[in-house]
């Protein structure tokens, strides 16, 4: 299996501006996680989804951002409009079994808003 | 949630033994005990992970204390390439992982 597959690997865009990340998890996963890393606030989660369906979007900061999941092979994650302090790294996450197994990481998606 | 304490960071010469500890004194019956590592300019990589058990794998040993309370990873032989962070990390079935700070490991040739 190739992994999880994230793209863009790197995005610069210009405040304002929407960004759509994507990601593709493990054939036979039923879970997906969305993170976000920064220097500052370190590797925090933004949403969880379970059979494609939401579970846990607590970690979502504000309206500006929002994912989905319209099918078990796909999910983006949007910010709209994108600002300088969603500059980060965002990983994607799929596991078959949340909480009690491993959990594999795509190679993540740099976002530089300028 | 039930949380994690490691130190911010920890020094090992290459080819020793490195044993890296985590307390989790609040941890419930039904809590696994994860282990991810983050390379430089990588994403997070599972380690290792257990429930009651000690576990070995390829890539390392969980230690795990008898009341549950606290564990280790061991890393039998540390290599330069094993510099990274390192987190312990408690789950429970249905839920999501969430990433403290972490130990810094340095690898001194």
């Amino acid at each position: 299996d190739a992994g999880v597959i994230q793209s863009p690997r790197h995005e610069v865009t210009e405040m304002g501006q929407e960004v759509t990340l994507r990601c593709k998890p493990i054939s036979g996963h039923n879970s997906l996680f969305w993170y976000r890393q920064t220097m500052m606030r370190g590797l925090e989660l933004l949403i969880y989804f379970n059979n494609n369906v939401p579970i846990d979007d607590s970690g979502m900061p504000e309206d500006r951002f929002s994912a989905k999941m319209p099918n078990a092979s796909f999910s983006t994650l949007k910010i709209q409009p994108s600002e300088p302090r969603d500059s980060a790294v965002y990983f994607c996450a799929s596991t078959q079994r949340p909480g009690t197994g491993e959990l594999f990481f795509g190679e993540g998606s740099r976002l530089t808003v300028l | 949630d039930a949380k994690t304490t490691q130190p911010n960071s920890m020094e090992s010469n290459e080819e020793e033994p490195v044993h890296l500890p985590c307390n989790h004194s609040t941890i419930s019956g039904t809590d696994y005990i994860h282990w991810y590592r983050q390379l430089p300019s990588q994403g997070p990589e599972y380690v290792i992970h257990g429930l009651t058990s000690n576990v070995n794998n390829r890539m390392a040993s969980l230690a795990i204390a008898e009341d549950r309370k606290s564990s280790t990873l061991i890393l039998h032989r540390a290599t330069l390439r094993d510099a990274a962070v390192y987190y312990c990390i408690l789950g429970q079935a249905g839920t999501a992982l969430i990433f403290g700070k972490g130990t810094t490991l340095s690898v001194s040739s």
